[in-house]
């Protein structure tokens, strides 16, 4: 079975240093992951998938398949990016998404 | 488009009642996914609708039900009510098929607290 794992609960840094959340997977097939973002009372948005390969609010992920990982990283935090991080997992078929349990970041002013 | 939509916002029950929730999909989607999340935890898939039919289910028990209507909106129907049925409940649209369009939206959510 596809599993998720978010080994840090909590994250706290300060502005202006590199963040990294980590994110490993297991699954058999090939992998979609996803990072979704969400930000205090608003709803849980997308924030970045790893086929697009886009950098969205500076944010970048990088599917490492060897190591099973794909951790979300920014060269310098901001204090708008304190948030509750959560990395998903697509099933080939589409249908299902698998969550680890999220990593809240804290970006210290 | 105001996206996904989910009503109620808050609900409260007893043990051993029944509860619906409902959601809309965004606006061009055909497809309807339903979350549970409970405190300090990642939302658990529930069960998938596409074309009035469950596509997929997760690990949750037949108390838990669904439908969806020919405009793609879609119920969550919970029965027997237990505490530990207290949680947020996320709906998530996309559209099937095609690479990138199924990647899933998600709605604010109803939280439900049963005493």
């Amino acid at each position: 079975a596809q599993r998720v794992t978010q080994p840090e609960k909590l994250l706290s840094v300060f502005k202006g240093a590199p963040v990294e959340l980590k994110c490993n997977y297991s699954y058999s097939g090939s992998p979609e992951l996803f990072w979704y973002v969400q930000y205090s009372r608003q709803r849980l948005q997308l924030l970045l998938r790893h086929i697009s390969r886009e950098s969205i609010k500076g944010f970048t992920a990088d599917l490492n398949k060897g190591e099973t990982s794909f951790h979300l990283k920014k060269p310098f935090a901001q204090e708008e990016d304190s948030a509750m991080y959560y990395c998903a997992l697509l099933e080939t078929s589409g249908s299902r998404l698998t969550f680890g349990e999220g990593t809240q970041l804290t970006v210290n002013p | 488009d105001a996206g996904v939509t989910q009503s109620p916002t808050h609900l409260i029950k007893t043990r051993g009642q029944q509860v619906t929730l409902r959601c809309s999909p965004k606006s061009g989607h055909d497809t309807v996914s339903w979350y549970q999340q409970a405190l300090g935890q990642g939302p658990q898939f529930i069960f998938q609708y596409y074309e009035e039919e469950e596509r997929q289910r997760g690990n949750f028990p037949d108390r838990f039900s669904g439908h969806q209507f020919p405009n793609y909106s879609s119920e969550l129907n919970v029965n027997a009510l237990l505490l530990g049925d207290s949680a947020l409940y996320l709906c998530a649209s996309s559209l099937a098929g095609g690479e990138g369009t199924d990647t899933q939206y998600f709605g604010p959510g109803t939280r439900l607290t049963v005493l």
